[in-house]
């Protein structure tokens, strides 16, 4: 019944070592996002794609990379991970923009060292 | 800039007690007011959504209410239970944007 999958739930990373978190979606949703939550603060939004329309926000460093290869599939690609960038990521769907319920999956704790 | 504050930052209440939730916001305009509880470790889940004509909405035992004059919103829950634990977020959506405007949350813990 998960709607919305995110892999895996814990990530170890190495401070410089690339790392990519999946997440995938039976929901058949046209909108895909991707949060950073650190701990005791809110999501941050670092992107999202409509369809196939990749939208970055401003703020969000280079660092971070996405990809959605299909409708079902959004990854999030840290390319050199600080120290800072230990948090949760959280991946969401909606059917269309911020007018619908976005639903969120489990996140991954991501670690680094 | 556009706001969400919620208060209190945290608050602890017994079971069985009911409890209020305060989410102030200076969005505007804004196209819809939702609140999220989250539990630990997981992602938020939806509770309520209202669009600013709406002034309530129930899911459960969760009703949250919306003055939109005053950019106030509030989410009381009836009868809590242990498992109610968990940090309830207010979100905003901007009208122009569709850019969603997080609060930071209230931790709620629920003692038996």
């Amino acid at each position: 019944d998960a709607m919305v999958i995110q892999n895996p739930r814990y990530q170890v990373t190495q401070f410089g070592k690339p790392v990519t978190l999946s997440c995938s979606q039976t929901l058949n949703h046209n909108v895909m996002y991707w949060y950073q939550q650190k701990s005791s603060q809110a999501p941050k939004l670092l992107f999202h794609y409509y369809d196939k329309d990749f939208n970055n926000e401003a703020d969000t460093p280079d660092n971070f990379q996405s990809r959605r290869p299909n409708t079902s599939f959004c990854f999030l690609d840290i390319r050199s991970p600080g120290l800072g960038d230990a948090a949760m990521y959280l991946c969401a769907t909606s059917t269309d923009r911020a007018q619908e319920t976005q639903y969120f999956g489990p996140g991954t704790r991501l670690l680094v060292l | 800039k556009n706001q969400v504050e919620q208060s209190p930052q945290s608050l602890i209440i017994l079971e069985g007690k009911n409890c209020t939730l305060q989410c102030n916001y200076t969005v505007s305009p804004f196209s819809n007011l939702r609140w999220y509880k989250q539990d630990t470790g997981r992602g938020p889940v939806s509770l309520t959504i209202m669009t600013f004509s709406e002034n309530t909405k129930s899911n459960g035992r969760y009703t949250a209410t919306l003055d939109a004059d005053t950019k106030q919103s509030s989410l009381h829950i009836t009868a809590s239970q242990l498992s109610d634990s968990a940090s309830y977020i207010c979100v905003v959506s901007e009208f122009n944007t569709d850019k969603l405007i997080f609060g930071t949350g209230t931790r709620l813990q629920v003692f038996p």
